[in-house]
């Protein structure tokens, strides 16, 4: 099946700091979404994302599907922004979402 | 429109016994897949209904089985449950699939005893 990397896994920053997650796919996607999981557990949408880039507020994301990668910006962290971010795709094979592992994303006051 | 809803939000089982957990989708749609989430194993894909047939499974045993009503409203049994399917059940609707925008609920955290 499709495998999905992220990285990095782990990201400490500073309140004000930009970041940049990464989110490499195997195969080829019709659908491709990122997360932000909350302290209790649900998956809050941010993006549906299968090609092209967009943006909310101060979060933009970008997919570059013929070379198998997306990219999710967040600018002006607050410590709100943290938490875990995960990438998930839908392969050619039309199964349910495969996840990454995630980035532990902790923002500092 | 409400989001996805799932319950109960908490449940505390034995080993041995079977349980049975509910989801209703966001309203129009017809959707619904089921995932498992550990710390070990990250999120992983059960299977998914659409008009109450099953239309993909991921790699799990056949412990685990679910339904659709005609109403869209899915639910998930798990039985003879063991300590490992200790997890949060995530229940996620889309309009008509898997390649859509999928709309996750608040999840229902099961503890295995």
């Amino acid at each position: 099946g499709i495998q999905v990397e992220q990285s990095p896994p782990d990201l400490i920053l500073q309140e004000g700091a930009n970041s940049t997650l990464r989110c490499n796919f195997s195969d080829s996607v019709n659908n491709l979404q990122w997360f932000h999981q909350n302290p209790w557990g649900q998956l809050i949408n941010l993006f549906y994302i299968p090609s092209g880039t967009k943006q909310n507020g101060r979060l933009s994301a970008t997919t570059v599907a013929t070379e198998r990668y997306s990219l999710l910006y967040i600018s002006s962290s607050q410590t709100t922004d943290s938490g875990v971010y995960f990438c998930a795709v839908v392969g050619g094979g039309a199964d349910g979402l495969t996840f990454g592992k995630g980035t532990h994303l902790i923002i500092q006051p | 429109k409400a989001g996805v809803t799932q319950t109960p939000r908490y449940l505390i089982k034995t080993r041995g016994q079977q349980v049975t957990l509910s989801c209703s989708p966001i309203s129009g749609h017809r959707s619904v897949s089921w995932y498992q989430q550990t710390p070990g194993q990250g999120l992983q894909f059960l299977f998914e209904y659409f008009s109450e047939t099953q239309r993909n499974k991921g790699n799990f045993p056949g412990r685990f089985s679910g339904r659709q009503f005609s109403n869209s409203r899915s639910e998930m049994n798990v039985s003879t449950l063991e300590l490992g399917d200790s997890a949060l059940y995530l229940c996620a609707s889309s309009y008509q699939g898997a390649s859509l925008e999928q709309y996750f609920g608040p999840g229902t955290r099961l503890t295995v005893t």
